[in-house]
Formats: C-alpha cells, sequence, structure tokens
C-alpha cells in the first residue's frame, strides 16, 4: 500500500496562473481532506468530501476549488493563484467512523 | 470560534531528558485529541491519541494526559533521542457534518540535542 500519495510534490506559480494539486489514496477510504500548513498556524481545513461526488467547504475555502470524480482521488484546483496561497498543502483520508486521519507527504507551493 | 492553543512554540533539550508539549481546547464538544508528529519533508503522523473517556494513555517513551475540566491535554516524551525531533502537533475533534472535524495547534519544534 501507498497509502496517500500527492503530486507534485514542489511548484512556483506566478500570480494569476492556475493549476492542480492531486491527492490518491489506496486504502479505499471515503473521506478526504485538503488542508493548508503555514508558519505558526499548524493546519487549516480548506475542503473536504465524504464520498464520491460530494464535496464540502472548510474553514479557508476562498480561492480553492475541488472534485472528487472517483474515490481514490480529490483534486484541488487554484483557478488564479495568489501569492497568499503560497503553503505547503496536505492530504487526508479515513474512513467514516475513523477518528485517525492519514496524512499524505505534501505539495510545497509558491506563488511569486 | 473553536480554537487550540499549543505551547510552547519551540523547545530544546538534551539527549535522555524529558520533555512536555502543552494544549488547550475551546470546544467543550471535543472527543478525541490526536498527536502528531511531522518531520522535515513529510506529512503529519499519528503518534498517539486519547479520547475523552480516558484520562491517561501511555505508549513505550510516550504518554498523554486529559483533563476535560480544564480542557487542555499534554505529550510527554521521556528519555528523549535525537530522533524524537520534529514538529509536533496537538488537535482535538468532534463529529461536525459527518466527519471528524480536526482543529490543530500551531506545533511544537522540538529540538533534542546529544
Amino acid at each position: 500500500n501507498a497509502g496517500v500519495t500527492q503530486t507534485p510534490k514542489f511548484r512556483v506559480l506566478k500570480t494569476g496562473q492556475s493549476m492542480t494539486l492531486l491527492c490518491a489514496q489506496d486504502m479505499n477510504h471515503e473521506y478526504m481532506y485538503w488542508y493548508r500548513q503555514d508558519p505558526g498556524m499548524g493546519l487549516r481545513l480548506i475542503h473536504y468530501s465524504v464520498g464520491e461526488g460530494t464535496t464540502a467547504k472548510g474553514e479557508v475555502p476562498d480561492g480553492y476549488n475541488v472534485s472528487r470524480l472517483k474515490k481514490q482521488n480529490f483534486l484541488l484546483g487554484l483557478e488564479s493563484a495568489a501569492p497568499s496561497q503560497t503553503s505547503v498543502y496536505f492530504c487526508a483520508s479515513n474512513q467514516p467512523g475513523e477518528d485517525t486521519q492519514y496524512f499524505g507527504p505534501g505539495t510545497r507551493l509558491t506563488v511569486l | 470560534g473553536e480554537n487550540v492553543e499549543q505551547h510552547p512554540s519551540t523547545l530544546s533539550v538534551q539527549e535522555g531528558d524529558s520533555a512536555v508539549i502543552k494544549c488547550t481546547y475551546s470546544d467543550s464538544a471535543s472527543n478525541y485529541f490526536p498527536w502528531y508528529k511531522q518531520e522535515l519533508g513529510k506529512g503529519p503522523q499519528l503518534i498517539i491519541d486519547i479520547r475523552s473517556n480516558v484520562g491517561e494513555k501511555k505508549d513505550q517513551r510516550i504518554a498523554v494526559t486529559l483533563n476535560k475540566t480544564a480542557k487542555h491535554f499534554s505529550l510527554h516524551i521521556t528519555e528523549t533521542q535525537p530522533e524524537d525531533s520534529a514538529v509536533y502537533f496537538c488537535a482535538a475533534s468532534r463529529i461536525s457534518g459527518g466527519y471528524n472535524k480536526l482543529i490543530f495547534g500551531a506545533g511544537t519544534r522540538l529540538a533534542v540535542h546529544p
């Protein structure tokens, strides 16, 4: 099992460019999450999904969109990147009724 | 709103000493309290957790205590080793919208010096 994987590991964008971050999990988990991690602020939830075809807003959703077309994949999109979106992005997943969330290795995004 | 405060933000100890990290939470409905360890360049990994019906839990050199009345919980690492050096995050969780909503502390950077 690879667990939770994220693509790409690093990316540099210019302001206004768009990109999609991919999260994949091979644990057949129903729930998936996208977080961002900023210095001194811990992890904050951007969007989450409780099943294929469903998504919902988290704590800091503005400027991001998500899609869950397949159960194993959760995509995070930035339509028009801004410097404030410079961060490290983590994906996580778990099963209903399971408290523990399993995290991917992260994507470091820099927006110039 | 809900928040979790974590202290200290940095902690430096000598190998073999103990390390203690403390967290307080605001949401009295929180019922699950995990601790994550994040090594450089990696994602957070769960190291220990505790539920609201338990006051203390131990796993080898790591222990967590919970005081629900005071709404605080702590991570204790004994006999620290250089490989314990990492950033540690606490979190508080409750069921919200059908999933466990995790609120994270800001993290503690632990450095263990040989």
